[in-house]
């Protein structure tokens, strides 16, 4: 089937530093998402991104539909970020997201 | 407020019972979509629908049913014949399956 993989899995980050956080898909891609799960479970969409790149405050994300790839960018991170960030992908039309198992971040003050 | 609601939050069944989630959305959206998450997990798809009256069966049906009559509804029961079924259940929303989708708060089923 169709494969969403996402690195790291955990990540730990001290308040203020940087990360990145990649997500590779085996096939093509017309939809590719980024969200963050809250701690109450709420999936908050980030970033609707299919290709090229988008900034959103302290975040930004880059898909690269060509090599099969997406990158989220946290910069000076804070705490709020803690949480698990998902990537999910759709192809064609008539098919739904496939998710990836997520990267679970923590930061510390 | 446009968004898509879920009811009930919590939900505590007997086992061999059957029971039905909630999702209702108010953005005009065609496609809705049903997953399932276990704890530590990702989502995985159950069932999803395009349209009015049309639905498809995602990676984990079995145990499962839904149904479409409106477009702004798209109610998920959990059967009886649902091995495992504790689990947090997700409802989405999209305009159509290559655009954007939205998620509601989800709902935190127990079998007891």
């Amino acid at each position: 089937g169709i494969q969403v993989e996402q690195s790291p899995p955990d990540l730990i980050l001290q308040e203020g530093a940087n990360s990145t956080l990649r997500c590779n898909f085996s096939d093509s891609v017309n939809n590719l998402q980024w969200f963050h799960q809250n701690p109450w479970g709420q999936l908050i969409n980030l970033f609707y991104i299919p290709s090229g790149t988008k900034q959103n405050g302290r975040l930004s994300a880059t898909t690269v539909a060509t090599e099969r790839y997406s990158l989220l960018y946290i910069s000076s991170s804070q705490t709020t970020d803690s949480g698990v960030y998902f990537c999910a992908r759709g192809a064609n039309s008539g098919y739904a997201l496939n998710f990836g198992k997520g990267t679970s971040l923590l930061v510390t003050p | 407020d446009g968004g898509i609601t879920q009811s009930p939050k919590y939900l505590f069944r007997k086992e061999g019972q059957n029971v039905t989630l909630s999702c209702e959305q108010n953005l005009n959206h065609d496609a809705m979509y049903w997953y399932r998450q276990d704890p530590g997990q990702g989502l995985r798809l159950i069932y999803y629908s395009q349209i009015v009256n049309d639905f498809q069966k995602g990676d984990i049906a079995e145990g499962y049913s839904v149904s479409r009559e409106k477009k702004e509804s798209f109610p998920l029961t959990v059967t009886s014949a649902q091995k495992n079924p504790t689990a947090f259940y997700l409802c989405a929303s999209s305009m159509g399956t290559v655009t954007e989708a939205f998620f509601g708060q989800g709902t935190r089923l127990t079998v007891v």
